[in-house]
């Protein structure tokens, strides 16, 4: 079956232990992104990678790091979490970036107190 | 002013009624449009894409108007399956590829 896997699914953790979140799509993507969900700002990119070793900033990548290793894998790292990184993240992949073919993660639920 | 702007609602229709959403994007330079669908704590599943001649599929219409820069979603004879937030998505070509900008979702509500 065709998907994109995101683990842990829900996280709570202490503001400064770092952490990270994996991504991993079955379909041979060149792209994948990460996004955080919140309320009443509706998705925003955080980091996108165009394929292996090839990644950009979002829109509002600090705080985060990402790499892009394998083709299939895309972790999303908090070094350093803070409170206002609690939020809904999604991972997501494409063949090419359009919206079109963007496939999501079932999304990760992370609360830093 | 929001590069993607959505009328949040929500939106509580009776069940068989036709709904309209209307979102709106600033840059003039987008290129393509899309609607998504996202249920509660779920995430967003493509539901169709826009085209400048409007499209249909089934229940669900969507038109694209750039003169204006509004994209709209009409659902008819409304099921109590299609409560969920439909999030309006623009894609811009810049320097650095495609900008995918979502809108921050009209939620809809389905009631008996």
């Amino acid at each position: 079956e065709a998907q994109v896997t995101q683990n842990p699914r829900y996280l709570i953790t202490v503001t400064g232990k770092k952490l990270t979140v994996t991504c991993s799509q079955n379909m041979n993507h060149e792209y994948m992104s990460w996004y955080r969900q919140d309320p009443g700002l509706g998705l925003r990119q955080i980091y996108y990678s165009m394929n292996v070793e090839v990644t950009d900033k979002g829109d509002v990548p600090e705080g985060y790091k990402v790499s892009r290793k394998e083709k299939r894998n895309f972790p999303l790292i908090l070094e350093s979490p803070s409170p206002n990184q609690t939020s809904l993240y999604f991972c997501a992949s494409s063949t090419r970036q359009s919206a079109d073919e963007q496939y999501f993660g079932p999304g990760t639920r992370l609360t830093v107190t | 002013r929001k590069e993607v702007e959505q009328d949040p609602g929500p939106f509580n229709v009776p069940e068989g009624a036709t709904v309209a959403f209307n979102c709106t994007y600033s840059n003039s330079a987008s290129q393509s449009f899309f609607w998504y669908r996202q249920d509660c704590r779920k995430e967003p599943k493509l539901l169709m894409s826009v085209y400048s001649s409007g499209n249909e599929d089934g229940r669900f219409t969507a038109q694209l108007n750039r003169a204006s820069q509004y994209i709209s979603l009409l659902i008819r004879d409304s099921k109590l399956s299609d409560s969920a937030t439909y999030l309006c998505v623009v894609n811009t070509v810049t320097g650095g590829g495609n900008k995918l900008t979502f809108g921050t979702g009209t939620q809809l509500k389905v009631e008996l």
